[in-house]
């Protein structure tokens, strides 16, 4: 398997624009899951799906953020309009009733 | 919500030398796994440890969950093994918790 596949890897946006970020979980994994890491912070739940249905949102900042999971294989993470206090490294996890497996990152720079 | 303590944030290793690293949390829980972020940013699962011990290579980890506690142990300590150790917590139904690590640096 390929893993938990991200994208973009990296993203230089300026403040106001949309950014959208990909996810491709492990196939059969049944939880998906996005992260933030920043140095303030450390890493911290933004969302949680089940079975394609968002579980837990709480972490979720504003409504300027937006998750979706429209099928078992993509979720894309939505920043709308983007902030420079966004900027962050996202990742995305997956899981079956076990251990996580995480992507490789999106680092995010908003300017 | 539950509280993860991880002690010490950091630590300094000559190569070849054994550290153990601490996890404590308030509650009880029934998912706890141990990752390490390496000097790139990748997080990598370490160990599913909800409870007892494990063993793989020179690394392994010990979860007293009565006492709300885990250890992971490094043996022989290589530069490889730099980076942030993570401890993360959670129960079933929710997300994974984690604490703030313990950067560990080894030195040839």
């Amino acid at each position: 398997d390929a893993g938990v596949i991200q994208s973009p890897r990296h993203e230089v946006t300026e403040m106001g624009q949309e950014v959208t970020l990909r996810c491709k979980p492990i196939s059969g994994h049944n939880s998906l899951f996005w992260y933030r890491q920043t140095m303030m912070r450390g890493l911290e739940l933004l969302i949680y799906f089940n079975n394609n249905v968002p579980i837990d949102d709480s972490g979720m900042p504003e409504d300027r953020f937006s998750a979706k999971m429209p099928n078992a294989s993509f979720s894309t993470l939505k920043i709308q309009p983007s902030e420079p206090r966004d900027s962050a490294v996202y990742f995305c996890a997956s899981s079956l009733s076990g251990g996580y497996t995480f992507g490789s990152g999106t680092r995010l720079t908003v300017v | 919500g539950i509280q993860v303590e991880q002690s010490p944030p950091d630590l300094i290793l000559q190569e070849g030398a054994n550290s153990t690293l601490r996890c404590n949390f308030s509650d009880s829980v029934n998912n706890l796994q141990w990752f390490h972020q390496n000097p790139w940013g990748q997080l990598i699962n370490l160990f599913y440890i909800p409870s007892g011990t494990k063993q793989n290579g020179r690394l392994s980890a010990t979860t007293v969950a009565t006492e709300r506690y885990s250890l992971l142990y490094i043996s022989s300590s290589q530069t490889t093994d730099s980076g942030v150790y993570f401890c993360a917590v959670g129960v079933w139904g929710t997300a994974l918790i984690f604490g703030k690590g313990t950067t560990l640096s080894v030195s040839s």
